[in-house]
């Protein structure tokens, strides 16, 4: 089946830290692999995507490799800003259905 | 475009009313989710529709939920009666088949539902 396990939080960092949520993945052919950011009361925000194995997704200083071979995207963000705090959520889409993991909390201190 | 548009925006209601949430997906998508939100079970999908069709309904809890999509710009999720325990955020959320180049979810703000 398909399914997304990504690292529990809350994740605690000071300002300028480096950032690593982990993701892993279960999936049968070839999803595209997703990163998506939800600030307190919004919806969920697309933050970058790879669509094939070695793609490299990046946005806002976030970046995540497709990595076929240990089925993992995780997250990365060289240095953490206190605007970063949020809950991030792993995902994948494969046969028209998009799979979430359960999120993992950020909090970034000045 | 406008994204996806949700509303109400935020309800209070008391136990044994009917509840209904509306979305307008974002014009051309043909593919609407509904999504609910709760911090004990994270996020889950409860229903989606492939051009105003119900494809996959198996994560609607109970008969008490029911969801229409009567033309490509509107969905409904009706909860009757609604319960305590369905206290949660719903999301309603929309995408375009792209084929093997990958599909992008659009989420709306979320219906933020309070049942007393």
């Amino acid at each position: 089946g398909n399914s997304v396990t990504q690292m529990e939080g809350p994740v605690t960092l000071s300002e300028e830290a480096f950032l690593t949520i982990n993701c892993t993945y279960t999936a049968t052919g070839y999803p595209s692999l997703f990163w998506y950011v939800q600030y307190p009361g919004e919806g969920l925000q697309l933050l970058l995507k790879a669509t094939k194995a070695d793609d490299k997704g990046s946005n806002k200083g976030f970046e995540a490799t497709y990595r076929k071979e240990t089925t993992s995207f995780h997250l990365e963000k060289g240095s953490v800003q206190v605007s970063d705090s949020a809950v991030y959520f792993c995902a994948l889409y494969n046969f028209n259905k998009f799979y979430f993991g359960s999120g993992t909390k950020l909090n970034v201190k000045p | 475009d406008a994204g996806v548009i949700q509303s109400p925006r935020h309800e209070v209601t008391e136990m044994g009313q009917e509840v209904t949430l509306r979305c307008k997906p974002i014009s051309g998508h043909d593919y609407l989710f509904w999504y609910r939100q709760t911090m004990m079970r994270g996020l889950e999908l409860l229903i989606y529709f492939n051009n105003n069709v119900p494809i996959d309904d198996s994560g609607m809890p109970e008969d008490r939920f029911s969801a229409k999509m009567p033309n490509a710009s509107f969905s409904t999720l009706k909860i009757q009666p609604s319960e305590p325990r369905d206290s949660a955020v719903y999301f309603c959320a929309s995408t375009r088949d792209r084929g093997p180049s990958g599909n992008t979810i659009y989420f709306g703000e979320g219906s933020w539902l309070t049942v007393v």
